[in-house]
């Protein structure tokens, strides 16, 4: 069984400030990451993604995640955020072949001015 | 490409009634995924089915969740009678059928509210 664990509820930050949402999984074989982000009253879109190859993966509007396998993490970052990301955030792990994905409790990013 | 779509996008019941949530996945996608999704939670699937055949059910809570997908294109699911815990919202989600790596495509869900 794998679980997900997104140790942060809600994270604050002013615009312009680097963040970092935090993400670890449990699994005892490998398994494809992803983070998801979830505007008020829409659905869940692919933010980005991890199956394989280089364990950093960037997104088009400039978040970033690092697969580290031995601490078992897949957190998120953002060097500089604007108010439009503020969102929710969800953190993903399907076991490699399972066909399914397992959730995290979510994050809530909130940016202010 | 069209998207997953769901309907109806809103829907308010008084508990022990009954409900139906409807689903069209994107066209061509073998896999159909229901997730439900509280208010403070991460989505949390409850089935998922490849073609018109039920893979994984075992968080449906069977005795009064149903779910079908006949012809393997569209999708229902269905709640009787509803409780007050059942407020969420479901969201439905296709993928080609390789799962991480040919991708998944979620709708906009479906807000249910029992009062």
């Amino acid at each position: 069984a794998q679980s997900v664990t997104q140790l942060d509820s809600q994270v604050p930050v002013f615009e312009e400030a680097p963040v970092e949402l935090r993400c670890n999984y449990s699994s005892s074989v490998s398994v494809y990451l992803f983070w998801y982000v979830q505007y008020p009253n829409q659905g869940l879109q692919l933010l980005l993604k991890y199956l394989s190859g280089s364990t950093l993966v960037e997104s088009i509007n400039g978040f970033e995640a690092e697969f580290n396998k031995s601490q078992t993490s897949f957190h998120l970052r953002k060097p500089s955020v604007h108010i439009s990301d503020t969102a929710e955030y969800f953190c993903a792990v399907e076991r490699g072949g399972g066909n399914k994905l397992t959730f995290g409790t979510g994050t809530q990013l909130k940016v202010e001015l | 490409e069209a998207g997953v779509a769901q309907s109806p996008r809103y829907k308010i019941i008084e508990k022990r009634q009954s409900v139906a949530f409807w689903c069209n996945p994107i066209s061509g996608h073998a896999t159909l995924y229901w997730y439900q999704q509280i208010l403070g939670q991460g989505p949390k699937l409850l089935i998922q089915f490849q073609n018109n055949g039920v893979v994984d059910d075992s968080q449906l809570p069977k005795d009064r969740f149903s779910a079908e997908r006949l012809k393997g294109v569209d999708s229902t699911l269905k709640i009787q009678p509803a409780k007050l815990e059942d407020s969420a919202v479901y969201l439905c989600a296709s993928s080609p059928g390789g799962g991480a790596l040919s991708g998944y495509t979620f709708g906009s869900g479906t807000r249910l509210t029992v009062v």
